[in-house]
């Protein structure tokens, strides 16, 4: 079974809007770590937020939310006041094994196109 | 967080040659992992470098494809060799940051011609 699976593999906003790119995650383990990076075209991944599973409250980092979900396994992210920098490839991660875990799973993203 | 300089960031290779990326660190760190993004796909793990060891590679990939060297705390490479149209991706070098996640090299993005 997948990991990591990101069901949208390209969306469209309207610049100043909201978008919300999907995740879930499959995982047996307790402790665990959700992430989303972000990706333009140069190839450098970018860490946008992250959620651990003991945490009760969704991250955010400025205009990056995470909706974090956790009896559905789910762990989206909510970008608001889209702007024409936010058009990449976005990834959503997972590492299990707590903190120290070194098992890292990557969705297969989803491609973001804002649209002035 | 950590400072990754990855280089180099692009190049065209003939095939049958080897290309080698380095990575520096800003910081000492523990282990260093490489991975490769082929052409519109998502992130796969090459390999894990720990400093004073040999590199643990994942399933599909082997040490006389892509050896690794990890001669310091700072310091990593990872060499293509021998390579092929189909080496031709993105290559990433990443360290972890502890509970909140993994800091990325700029990547390299490798044609093969």
């Amino acid at each position: 079974a997948q990991k990591i699976t990101q069901t949208q593999p390209g969306m469209f906003v309207q610049e100043k809007e909201a978008v919300t790119l999907d995740c879930t995650y499959d995982t047996s383990d307790q402790s665990y770590g959700l992430f989303w990076y972000k990706q333009p075209s140069s190839g450098e991944m970018i860490f946008l937020i992250y959620q651990g599973s003991y945490d009760e409250q969704n991250a955010t980092e400025g205009r990056y939310s995470l909706n974090f979900q956790k009896a559905r396994k789910s762990a989206n992210l909510v970008i608001s006041a889209s702007q024409l920098g936010d058009s990449a490839m976005y990834f959503c991660a997972m590492r299990e094994g707590g903190w120290t875990g070194n098992q890292f799973y990557f969705g297969t993203g989803t491609s973001l196109t804002v649209i002035p | 967080s950590a400072v990754i300089s990855q280089k180099p960031s692009r190049d065209i290779c003939q095939r049958g040659t080897s290309l080698t990326i380095q990575c520096q660190v800003d910081s000492q760190v523990t282990m260093m992992f490489w991975y490769r993004q082929q052409p519109g796909q998502s992130l796969t793990l090459i390999a894990t470098a720990n400093q004073g060891s040999e590199a643990t590679y994942e399933s599909g990939f082997v040490i006389d494809k892509f050896p690794i060297s990890r001669p310091n705390l700072t310091f990593s490479t990872l060499t293509v060799s021998n390579m092929s149209p189909e080496d031709s991706s993105i290559y990433l070098c990443s360290v972890g940051q502890g509970a909140r996640g993994y800091t990325f090299g700029s990547g390299t993005r490798l044609t093969v011609v």
